[in-house]
């Protein structure tokens, strides 16, 4: 089992450009998260994918867009990058479960730098 | 809302003494608790999960955490703590205040292990 992968590891891009991050979830999760972690603080929720749809939000305006495949593999967007959006992103996978205790399981992250 | 708060951002220990990484939460009901460890470029790992079968509750490593509804507390405790040890240490609630369950994240504490 592959675990949560994300690519890439590393990116850098300039101001105002548009990127586009790519998570693949553990086998046999269908629901998938995407967090920002800036440096020195702990991660924020961005939003929340199932079945193809968003199905949550956080609080990150709407340059921050998603998708979800039918493979539940998912892409996070951001376009008209800022300096402040330099960070870590992290993808998260669960089971589409209502419970409140289900386990999400992190990818490594893709780190990017806005220059 | 759901919140965490990690009483220290940084802590301090010797190899083999006690390791006490202090977690504050607030709830509006019955919560669902994790400790969460981050390596150096690495992904999230959960340590262990409080989901109100147990209040003591046994993770990986060695590490364990108290659920004290009175303290409106998750302490992490380890009994002797390894070199392989040093690491960001995030306590975090599951929010399900938008219907279906997002992470939320404390600040981080950083946990330095001396030889």
């Amino acid at each position: 089992d592959a675990g949560v992968t994300q690519s890439p590891t590393h990116l850098i891009k300039t101001r105002g450009q548009q990127v586009t991050l790519r998570c693949s979830p553990k086998s046999g999760h269908d629901t998938v998260s995407w967090y920002q972690q800036a440096l020195g603080q702990g991660p924020q929720f961005i939003f929340q994918y199932y079945e193809e749809e968003e199905r949550q939000r956080g609080n990150f305006p709407d340059r921050f867009s998603g998708h979800q495949f039918p493979n539940y593999s998912s892409e996070l967007n951001v376009n008209a990058l800022l300096l402040g959006d330099s960070a870590l992103y992290l993808c998260a996978s669960s089971l589409g479960s209502l419970q409140a205790h289900t386990e999400a399981f992190f990818g490594q992250g893709t780190r990017l730098t806005v220059v | 809302a759901q919140s965490v708060t990690q009483l220290d951002s940084h802590v301090s220990v010797s190899e083999g003494t006690p390791v006490l990484l202090r977690c504050n939460y607030s709830s509006s009901y019955s919560p669902s608790l994790f400790w969460y460890v981050q390596h150096p470029n690495k992904g999230l790992q959960l340590l262990l999960k409080y989901t109100s079968a147990a209040t003591l509750v046994k993770g990986i490593n060695g590490f364990e955490a108290e659920f004290k509804k009175s303290e409106t507390s998750f302490h992490l405790t380890k009994p002797s703590a390894h070199m392989s040890d040093a690491a960001e240490y995030f306590c975090v609630v599951s929010d399900r205040s938008g219907g279906y369950n997002k992470l939320i994240f404390g600040a981080g504490t950083r946990l330095a292990v001396h030889p």
